[in-house]
C-alpha cells in the first residue's frame, strides 16, 4: 500500500540546470498536487490537476511546468533551477471535492546553488 | 487574500496535560476545515477534519470550529511525548483547494 510516491527524496542542481519530480499514486484518487514548503511561509501549492487531462496554476507557479501523465502520475518540471526553488517539495493526492483531505507523498528536498 | 493565521509556537507542554491550538481563518466563505501533524523531515498527516460548527472528537483528539468567530482549534489530551509535532491548520473554500497556516510547533515534555 505505497500511497504517494516522489522521487527524488534529495537533489542539489546547479543554476540554470533543469529536473524533473517525479510523483505517482495508487489510490485511484482524482486530483494531485504539487506544493512547496519554506520555513516562515508554510505550504504553497503550485500547480494542481482537479482532474486526468486539467492543470491549473496554484499560488507560486512561475518557474515550474506540470505535466499529468495519466490518472496515476503528475510531474513537475524546473526549466532553469533558480536559488529561490531551494525548497521542500511534496506532492499530494485526493478525491475532488471540499470535503476530502490530502495525502501527501514523503517530499523532495531540493537545493539550488 | 485568503489567510490562515496559527501562532508559530513553540508550544510546550507538561506529559498528561491538554495541549491547545488555534488557527484563525480570514474567509467567511471557507468550507472546511482539516488539522494535519507533520513530524520533523517528515511530510504532512491528516489528523482530523470538521466541517460545522461545534467540536468533533477522535480519540485523544477534539477538533472545534466557530464559523462566526472565523476560529478552529486543536485539543489534544492526554499530552503525549509521541505527540510532539507541528500541526497545519487548513482550510479549503472552493474544490479542494487548500490554504495552510504555517504551523504551531507542540512539545510535550516527559
Amino acid at each position: 500500500n505505497a500511497g504517494v510516491t516522489q522521487t527524488p527524496k534529495f537533489q542539489v542542481l546547479k543554476t540554470g540546470q533543469s529536473m524533473t519530480l517525479q510523483c505517482a499514486q495508487d489510490m485511484n484518487h482524482n486530483s494531485m498536487y504539487w506544493y512547496r514548503q519554506d520555513p516562515g511561509m508554510g505550504l504553497r501549492l503550485i500547480y494542481y490537476s482537479a482532474s486526468e487531462g486539467t492543470t491549473d496554476k496554484g499560488e507560486v507557479p512561475n518557474g515550474y511546468n506540470v505535466s499529468r501523465l495519466n490518472k496515476r502520475e503528475f510531474s513537475l518540471r524546473l526549466e532553469s533551477a533558480a536559488p529561490s526553488q531551494t525548497s521542500v517539495y511534496f506532492c499530494a493526492s485526493s478525491e475532488w471535492g471540499a470535503n476530502y483531505g490530502y495525502t501527501f507523498g514523503s517530499g523532495t528536498r531540493l537545493t539550488v546553488v | 487574500q485568503k489567510e490562515v493565521e496559527q501562532n508559530s509556537g513553540p508550544l510546550s507542554v507538561p506529559e498528561g496535560a491538554i495541549a491547545s491550538l488555534n488557527c484563525t481563518y480570514s474567509d467567511r466563505g471557507s468550507q472546511s476545515f482539516f488539522w494535519y501533524r507533520q513530524y520533523s523531515g517528515k511530510s504532512p498527516e491528516l489528523i482530523m477534519s470538521i466541517y460545522s460548527n461545534g467540536d468533533k472528537e477522535d480519540g485523544r483528539f477534539t477538533a472545534q470550529l466557530n464559523k462566526a468567530s472565523q476560529y478552529v482549534s486543536l485539543l489534544i489530551r492526554d499530552s503525549q511525548p509521541s505527540d510532539s509535532a507541528t500541526y497545519l491548520c487548513a482550510v479549503t473554500y472552493t474544490g479542494n483547494q487548500f490554504y495552510f497556516g504555517t504551523g504551531t510547533s507542540l512539545t510535550v515534555i516527559p
